[in-house]
């Protein structure tokens, strides 16, 4: 079971360029998250999806955008890359349905993006 | 946007020490989650809690769903090396928000 999966792991980008940040899970997870980390800080929310064909902006979606054409596939836009976003990207998933206990979130390993 | 108070922000212990850290909020959660961070590496579920004034063990980790549903507490006992790295906590609201604390930076000396 491999859980979350992202790629790349890293990247340097050039200003103004775009890229897409791939995340799968196979845990059947209904939700998906898009977070990222800046140093020294906590998680904060880009994107997030509750299931396929379904999306919301988080906290910090400015300058990114999401997709959820499967269950498995959340993957995360940037367009005209800028040196702010800089970071550490995390994808997430967890199963959240009726009852009081559902799942927590799990991640992927992240992908280090370096805009210069 | 909104992030919980975690404390300490980075510690020093020595190994085969007890430490404890905490997370606190002026809202009031449904769930709180502890999770780990190795560098390079993704944060890792330790513990989930569900109830308030849960108390729920994981090995040497402890961990404690405030009564007032406003803070979480985590214990380490007996620390050694492979406890270094940066401990999370997250309070959930609703079926969807996650509301992370900044971290606490463990290091341990040997």
């Amino acid at each position: 079971n491999a859980g979350v999966t992202q790629t790349p792991k890293f990247r340097i980008l050039k200003i103004g360029q775009s890229m897409t940040l791939q995340c799968a899970q196979d845990m059947n997870h209904n939700y998906m998250y898009w977070y990222r980390q800046d140093p020294g800080m906590g998680l904060k929310l880009i994107y997030y999806s509750v299931g396929a064909g379904i999306t919301d902006k988080g906290e910090v979606p400015n300058g990114y955008n999401v997709s959820r054409s499967t269950t498995e596939d959340f993957p995360l836009r940037l367009e005209l890359a800028a040196p702010s976003q800089t970071s550490v990207y995390f994808c997430a998933s967890s199963y959240t349905g009726a009852g009081p206990y559902n799942s927590p979130l799990h991640f992927g390993n992240g992908t280090r993006l370096t805009v210069t | 946007g909104q992030q919980l108070n975690q404390s300490p922000q980075s510690m020093f212990i020595q190994e085969g020490e007890d430490v404890s850290m905490n997370c606190t909020s002026s809202s009031i959660f449904n769930t709180w989650l502890w999770y780990k961070q190795d560098p390079g590496e993704g944060p890792v579920l330790l513990i989930a809690l569900y109830k308030a004034g849960e108390l729920t063990s994981n090995g040497r980790l402890t961990a404690q769903f405030g009564i007032t549903r406003k803070d979480s507490f985590l214990n380490i006992s007996a620390s050694i090396p492979s406890d270094v790295g940066i401990y999370f906590c997250a309070g959930q609201r609703g079926t969807y928000k996650y509301i992370f604390g900044t971290g606490t930076r463990l290091k341990v000396l040997a």
